[in-house]
């Protein structure tokens, strides 16, 4: 699976309930992110990291929030505060002689009724 | 801030013939230009990329033109095989000496080939 994983593949909540999604990485890459895709929209940034205990906010961070306490580990939570969880969220890394080229995990398709 | 818009949001071709997806941006300090592939139900790959120093780049049966002073760039696909079905993005990448980078995706092409 390229050394990133995301867990699980599906995940069930409902709303008013705050959910983490995993993404860990073996490829030793400094840098993560995370992405939303919603069908006809693209990837949308929601985070990133460069290192450990850094972040900064992509373009559509509210309602999210991330840590970094692990180089391997850079979790999403989708808080209560998210008008519209339901989506499919995309994490990935990247390599820091090639931050321009990502790899990306499996992904994790939220559900939120 | 940057935006990239890609057309068309589907395309249908006959197995064997051409596709041709087309992206512009709107960041003229743009430099970079991934394409990623995503199947049905799966991660995107990058399949191919172009720097903004160059004006076509080919591999195989999928090449890139880049025409930076129009901020066009595009996707073409000869021969085309059933495997190509997917969701293609294009996306634009702004330089910068952090060790991380902010890709800012198109909305992608469903592209589909007909047997």
């Amino acid at each position: 699976d390229g050394g990133i994983t995301q867990s699980p593949k599906y995940l069930f909540r409902k709303e008013g309930q705050n959910v983490t999604l995993s993404c860990e990485q073996n490829l030793n890459h400094d840098a993560m992110y995370w992405y939303r895709q919603d069908p006809g929209q693209g990837l949308r940034l929601i985070y990133y990291s460069q290192i450990v205990n850094d972040f900064q906010k992509g373009d559509i961070a509210e309602g999210y929030s991330v840590s970094r306490e692990k180089k391997e580990s850079f979790p999403l939570t989708v808080t209560s505060a998210q008008k519209n969880p339901t989506a499919f969220y995309l994490c990935a890394s990247s390599h820091p002689a090639m931050p321009r080229e990502q790899y990306f995990g499996p992904g994790t398709r939220l559900t939120v009724t | 801030g940057e935006n990239v818009e890609q057309h068309p949001s589907t395309l249908s071709v006959q197995e064997g013939d051409s596709a041709v997806i087309k992206c512009t941006y709107s960041d003229s300090a743009s430099n970079y230009f991934p394409w990623y592939k995503q199947e049905l139900g799966k991660r995107p790959q990058l399949i191919i990329d172009i720097r903004s120093n160059v004006g076509e780049k080919k591999d195989q049966r999928i090449a890139v033109t880049l025409n930076k002073t129009a901020k066009h760039f595009s996707l073409h696909i000869t021969e085309t095989q059933p495997e190509d079905s997917a969701v293609y993005f294009c996306a634009a990448v702004r330089p910068g000496d952090s060790s991380a980078s902010k890709i800012i995706f198109g909305s992608g092409t469903r592209l589909s080939i007909r047997p």
